[in-house]
């Protein structure tokens, strides 16, 4: 079954404590990336990634990273999480050739982290 | 830059009743469009397409026409469902740009 899996889908941390939120997909998509919805912003990219070791800032990339060193994995790193990082967080992954292809994506079931 | 601007929700219609959902967007080159659906506690999912003018997507009884001169993309079904209740995301992508998102509508409907 073609799919994005995203872990953990729940996570609670504190200010400052290292966390990663892992996304593979099993499509072999070059295209893959991470957005935020927030309530009342719709969803806004953080990061995305055209090819491995290929990867670019998003919208609103400040505090996060991100690395592609194989084609199916794309994590999300958050150094030293702060309060204003609580969001649901969606990994979406897609052909990536052309417009059309580009805006077909295949989105994770989420991961909804809350820093406190 | 590029935007997409969308009703704001929700919109609490009864079941059988007909929707309209509407989203206009702004691009300065040729973007596809595009619906997509969350449904509760998931993902969001494509729902439909239009990669040019006049082009109509349609998928699951609900339909949305690329108008270039009125620069909008409307969502419609005409019988609505419960189980239709959902977030819907109206986005565009354009060549060399990421995928832009409207900020969602909730639509809920009642038995």
């Amino acid at each position: 079954e073609a799919q994005v899996t995203q872990n953990p889908r729940y996570l609670i941390t504190v200010t400052g404590k290292k966390l990663t939120v892992t996304c593979s997909q099993n499509m072999n998509h070059e295209y893959m990336s991470w957005y935020r919805q927030d309530p009342g912003l719709g969803l806004r990219q953080i990061y995305y990634s055209m090819n491995v070791e290929v990867t670019d800032k998003g919208d609103v990339p400040e505090g996060y990273k991100v690395s592609r060193k194989e084609k199916r994995n794309f994590p999300l790193i958050l150094e030293s999480p702060s309060p204003n990082q609580t969001s649901l967080y969606f990994c979406a992954s897609s052909l990536g050739q052309g417009a059309r292809k580009a805006g077909e994506l295949f989105f994770g079931e989420g991961s909804r982290l809350t820093v406190l | 830059g590029n935007s997409v601007t969308q009703m704001e929700g929700p919109v609490t219609l009864s079941e059988e009743a007909f929707l309209t959902i509407n989203c206009t967007y702004t691009a300065t080159g040729y973007p596809s469009l595009f619906w997509y659906v969350q449904y509760p506690g998931e993902g969001l999912q494509l729902l439909l397409k239009a990669t040019k003018a006049d082009d109509k997507g349609s998928n699951k009884g609900f339909e949305a026409t690329y108008r270039k001169e009125t620069t909008s993309f409307h969502l419609e079904k005409g019988s609505v469902q419960v189980s239709d209740s959902a977030v819907y995301f109206c986005a565009l992508s354009d060549i060399g740009r990421a995928l832009t998102f409207g900020s969602g509508t909730r639509l809920q409907v009642q038995p």
